[in-house]
């Protein structure tokens, strides 16, 4: 089956710092991937869609500035927590879109802001 | 506006019964998928089975099977035979109007197998 993968698994950072997350899609081509943040015991919840050579959709509510993301190749979607908060802490998980086969999810990142 | 609701937030189940979670929705569009994901304490997402809207048949999966009931928009997810690995959050997913990719997450149901 396909496979993404996300790195780091987890992260512990200072407030004020920012944090990247990437996310790889190892054997398939993604024009499209999806990030989404889940807080302990909550559901998913989509932050923004990533389109290869182009800008994100973000969701509504979702800070454009503070969440950036870039997915420079058709493998590839980063998202860089910027001036991380404790509030930012979180499960954020990627998943990519795989032609009409639905979406893969990545086995998420953990993200502790000290 | 499209939404999942799992009603169920909690479930124990012997082990080698069956399960059923339940999972309804709410859309205007004539064409939805329905998804059912595992997330185990790992965190990852586990794709179970999935159900078109303009499918005829039940969705089948080895041991997981889809009660898709069309004009009570609901789409139940059945667990048979159920094995101490089935113990995990399940989460009902949505998506809406083909083409747009994004999908509506329910609440999620934690279901605990007992030995």
């Amino acid at each position: 089956g396909a496979v993404v993968s996300q790195h780091p698994s987890w992260v512990i950072c200072k407030s004020g710092t920012s944090v990247k997350i990437e996310c790889r899609s190892l054997d398939f081509q993604a024009t499209t991937m999806f990030w989404y943040r889940q807080f302990p015991k909550q559901s998913l919840m989509l932050m923004a869609t990533s389109n290869e050579g182009s800008k994100a959709t973000y969701e509504q509510g979702v800070e454009k500035d503070k969440f950036l993301i870039n997915h420079a190749s058709l493998t590839l979607s980063t998202l860089t927590v910027t001036s991380a908060h404790p509030e930012d802490s979180s499960f954020y998980i990627c998943s990519a879109r795989r032609g009409g086969q639905g979406q893969y999810f990545g086995p998420g990142t953990r993200l502790t802001v000290l | 506006a499209q939404k999942i609701t799992q009603t169920q937030p909690g479930m124990f189940v012997q082990e080698k019964e069956a399960v059923t979670l339940d999972c309804t929705y709410d859309t205007s569009d004539p064409s939805y998928g329905l998804f059912w994901y595992k997330q185990p304490s790992s965190g990852e997402m586990i794709f179970l089975i999935y159900q078109g809207s303009y499918d005829q048949q039940n969705a089948t999966e080895g041991r997981y099977s889809l009660n898709f009931q069309k004009a009570r928009k609901s789409a139940n997810l059945v667990i048979s035979a159920s094995q101490l690995g089935d113990s995990a959050m399940y989460f009902c997913a949505m998506r809406y109007n083909f083409g747009n990719e994004k999908l509506t997450f329910g609440t999620g149901t934690r279901l605990t197998i007992i030995p």
